[in-house]
């Protein structure tokens, strides 16, 4: 079963470093999407991406975040200076079209 | 208002009962709706999505009513394998918009 994989699972940086975070979206889709999840809150959009370039952004994809998608395959998260509080679990999602979407296992960020 | 309301619980069931999430949305333009599941510290897995017609997949049932903007999800017979969270998702053409969840518990 096709699915999205993430890497890397678990990232530790210090404040201030860039972190770039990866994925590879399921090969027929064609929306891309990263969400965060900060520890006991709610899953937030930050970034959705379509026919090579963002489509919609929320608040908090601010200068410090971008996305690529360098290759045709893989769809990459970068935080230029991170922060204490960009501490979150980041998942990666795909999607066909207006259904569902599948989400990898995310990549936990420790910003310390 | 917030785009997508859910009662955060948590729920607390005896193995065997049946028990009923809902949700509210914001935006009268969305267009798909989903219940998906969250297990701690792992990613949301779609559960099923709902449509306005209403469907079923084994002991789960979701409904939507456009009208009154309003997805509910029951779960029948409920399984100490049922815990976790349950996300309300609603879409547009674009982002999917998740709501905080609904946790439930359930217990021997």
């Amino acid at each position: 079963e096709p699915e999205v994989t993430q890497t890397p699972s678990h990232q530790v940086t210090q404040m201030g470093q860039e972190v770039i975070l990866r994925c590879v979206p399921i090969s027929n889709h064609l929306y891309f999407y990263w969400y965060r999840q900060i520890l006991g809150q709610k899953v937030e959009f930050l970034v959705s991406f379509y026919n090579n370039e963002i489509s919609e952004k929320s608040e908090i994809f601010d200068d410090q975040f971008s996305v690529e998608r360098p290759d045709g395959s893989n769809f990459t998260l970068k935080i230029r200076s991170t922060k204490l509080e960009d501490s979150a679990m980041y998942f990666c999602a795909s999607r066909e079209g207006p259904r569902e979407a599948f989400f990898g296992q995310g990549t936990r960020l420790t910003v310390v | 208002r917030k785009e997508v309301e859910q009662d955060p619980g948590p729920f607390n069931v005896p193995e065997g009962a049946t028990v009923a999430f809902n949700c509210t949305y914001s935006n009268s333009a969305s267009q798909s709706f989903f219940w998906y599941r969250q297990d701690c510290r792992k990613e949301p897995k779609l559960l099923m999505s709902v449509y306005s017609s209403g469907n079923e997949d084994g002991r789960f049932t979701a409904q939507l009513n456009r009208a009154s903007q309003y997805i509910s999800l029951l779960i029948r017979d409920s399984k100490l394998s049922d815990s976790a969270t349950y996300l309300c998702v609603v879409s547009g053409f674009q982002k999917l918009v998740f709501g905080t969840g609904t946790r439930l518990l359930v217990s021997p």
